[in-house]
């Protein structure tokens, strides 16, 4: 089976510029979760969508924001970027939602420097 | 108090040695917790999964769960170079679907 496939891989952007970024999650998995890592804040959870709706949302301003769509794809949207944006973005992939012993699966992440 | 706790390390030991990795929680309604390695530049690679308190093996990993107090550990026996990564611990919590909450990683070293 194919892994969590990101795009771009990397990306530069100015100060107030929005971005767009991708997520394919594994064939046959329904949840898609977004993860912000940089080395001041490690790992923080942005959002999770199941079904083409969001079910839950971490501690980020509006500016972040997402979608899925039928298909299961995601995209992930930061408007208004500012210089602390810059940051791994991962998107992680589970086979459903609510069990606990279901694992996410991460993608290769998007590299975003906002300069 | 954080979430999620973790030695940030590093954790130097020899190749052949085990490598014990901690990681506290503070919400009781865990309900689950990950251990996730990664490589620098590279994303986070799933290694185990527990749920239930005692041992869960994985060839050369276990992961060691306490909910009482609160402790999860991964224990890496026969360390090699190669293992040498920053270990995430991950807390599922219930109600938060799949949320993960990660603490801060752990870096291992292991030298030849």
């Amino acid at each position: 089976k194919a892994g969590v496939t990101q795009t771009p891989r990397y990306l530069i952007k100015t100060r107030g510029q929005q971005v767009t970024l991708s997520c394919s999650p594994i064939s046959g998995h329904r949840s898609v979760s977004w993860y912000q890592q940089t080395p001041g804040q490690g790992l923080q959870f942005l959002f999770e969508y199941f079904s083409e709706t969001q079910r839950n949302k971490g501690n980020f301003p509006g500016r972040f924001s997402g979608r899925q769509f039928s298909n299961s794809r995601s995209e992930m949207n930061v408007s208004t970027l500012e210089l602390g944006d810059s940051a791994l973005y991962l998107c992680a992939s589970s086979p459903t939602g609510g069990r606990a012993d279901y694992e996410q699966y991460f993608g290769p992440g998007t590299r975003l420097t906002v300069t | 108090q954080k979430e999620v706790e973790q030695n940030s390390g590093p954790l130097s030991v020899p190749e052949g040695a085990i490598a014990s990795l901690n990681c506290t929680y503070s919400d009781r309604g865990s309900q689950s917790f990950f251990w996730y390695r990664q490589y620098s530049g590279k994303s986070p690679e799933l290694i185990m999964f527990i749920y239930s308190n005692g041992d869960k093996e994985d060839g050369r990993f276990t992961a060691q769960l306490n909910k009482a107090s609160q402790y999860v550990s991964l224990l890496i026996r026969d360390s090699q170079p190669s293992d040498s990564a920053t270990y995430l611990c991950a807390v599922k919590v219930w109600g938060g679907y799949n949320k993960l909450i990660f603490g801060a990683g752990t870096r291992l070293a292991v030298h030849p």
